[in-house]
């Protein structure tokens, strides 16, 4: 079975401060995909980013940073001077590929983030 | 030019009526997907469809029945709707019509958020 765990229900900092959100997972798939969603106060959810299980290296994309570690099964997610509009429930999720778990992706039960102006 | 639409945004219904969700993606995708959020905004899978044909049904009521009359449309169907169907109805779709591209990410409608009184 999957498990994506996303220990911190809440987080709240000041605007242009650092957050890093935590994400770590079970599977016994050997080829996985790990995902992170953001689901702004209109309720849309918003594909971030797809990292596949033979690919470590860490990504960035403007403010938005990744950090896969296999080794510790997580996949962290950290925003650089955060902004208002920052503000969402973030959810991680994974993808395997045996018994269906191709064709679903397993949430994490979301960290919400408010950032303070 | 909607990627991922669903139809009604809103539904608000009485407790034993029977109701319905509809679900267009313009993609091209060869899956389609239903998820639950709950209250807690808790996502979970209900069903994903490939091509027309069911893949999973993570252990849903018989109550909901969801129906593929193509690749483009994945629509759900209610009976007998209970208290506790209330929540927000996501429906996704994807396009893992390969072993290269199996994790491809989701892409998720505007959501439809039912309340049963």
């Amino acid at each position: 079975a999957q498990k994506v765990t996303q220990a911190q229900t809440e987080i709240s900092v000041v605007e242009k401060e650092d957050v890093t959100l935590d994400c770590v997972y079970e599977t016994r798939d050997t080829t996985y995909y790990l995902f992170w969603y953001k689901q702004p106060p209109s309720g849309e959810l918003v594909f971030l980013i797809r990292r596949n299980s033979f690919d470590e290296q860490n990504e960035i994309s403007g403010r938005y940073s990744w950090n896969f570690q296999k080794s510790t099964s997580s996949f962290n997610f950290t925003i650089t001077a955060s902004q208002v509009v920052d503000s969402a429930v973030y959810f991680c999720a994974l993808s395997g590929n045996s018994g269906g778990s191709n064709y679903k992706l397993t949430f994490g039960k979301g960290t919400l983030l408010t950032v303070n102006p | 030019d909607t990627a991922v639409s669903q139809t009604p945004k809103y539904l608000v219904t009485q407790m034993g009526n029977d109701k319905s969700i509809k679900c267009e993606q313009n993609l091209g995708h060869d899956t389609m997907y239903w998820y639950k959020q709950d209250s807690k905004k808790f996502l979970k899978i209900m069903f994903s469809y490939n091509n027309k044909e069911l893949i999973i049904n993570e252990t849903v009521p018989n109550r909901f029945s969801p129906k593929s009359p193509d690749k483009a449309h994945l629509n759900l169907h209610i009976n007998s709707l209970e208290l506790g169907d209330s929540a927000v109805y996501f429906c996704a779709s994807s396009h893992p019509s390969s072993s290269a591209s199996l994790y491809n990410e989701q892409f998720f409608g505007p959501g439809t958020r039912l309340t049963v009184l």
